[in-house]
């Protein structure tokens, strides 16, 4: 049963770089896409973007200026990197993946497993 | 920009049917997907591709589609069915997209 755990600061400074790591266990990176989606305070999902394992990714058009993901499959690790990080970027940050495996996709699928989720605050 | 819209809230009595739709210009050509969540804790894929359920997940959710609308369905709603419904799908740009979502009350 694969299992996904997000970590990184719980703290960034406005400006700075949010950068968080999402760990996978039980499985393999392989032939999955890996998804980040944030929440707000109180407010809603926000799918932020994927990557398949072979590293082609896409992203939100709204955050796309300022973010990477990254995977690293000797970790089984997938990265997420937010620039020019300001208030509104605080969150809980969660990483999914997709249900869909071992093909190319043009559409973002359901996501099946959810890390715990990881709250960020951005404040100086 | 491409949005899907949920209703804020839907409240039911136990025992009864809750019907959350989801409304969106890109429906059904898009697939649709819904997710509980309850306070505290990470979403829960309940339907996938609008009527398909996962495994693990209990017979009364269920799934419809009409036209630009996609219906999560739970029949004899119980009390652990409190939460926080989200649907989502994908925008013409290929990106994902979350409706807004419905905070369901079992009165």
């Amino acid at each position: 049963q694969v299992q996904l755990q997000e970590s990184g600061p719980g703290l960034v400074k406005p400006s700075e770089t949010l950068s968080l790591t999402c760990t996978v266990s039980g499985g393999s990176i392989s032939n999955y896409y890996w998804n980040w989606i944030r929440q707000s305070p109180g407010k809603g999902l926000e799918w932020i973007g994927y990557i398949y394992y072979s590293g082609s990714t896409k992203y939100n058009p709204s955050l796309k200026s300022r973010v990477t993901i990254s995977v690293d499959m000797s970790k089984n690790q997938i990265s997420l990197k937010l620039d020019s990080v300001t208030a509104a970027d605080t969150a809980v940050y969660y990483c999914a993946k997709s249900v869909v495996r071992g093909v190319i996709i043009t559409s973002v699928y359901g996501m099946d497993v959810w890390g715990q989720g990881t709250s960020v605050t951005v404040s100086s | 920009s491409y949005e899907l819209t949920q209703p804020p809230s839907v409240s039911v009595s136990p025992g009864q049917t809750a019907r959350i739709t989801c409304s969106g210009d890109g429906l059904p050509n898009q697939d649709a997907y819904w997710y509980q969540q309850r306070p505290g804790q990470a979403p829960v894929l309940v339907m996938y591709k609008a009527t398909e359920r996962p495994s693990g997940i209990p017979e009364r959710f269920s799934g419809s589609t009409s036209g630009p609308i996609v219906t999560l369905i739970i029949s004899g709603v119980q009390a652990e069915d409190e939460a926080d419904y989200y649907c989502q799908s994908t925008d013409r740009s290929g990106s994902g997209v979350f409706g807004g979502g419905t905070k369901l009350t079992v009165l």
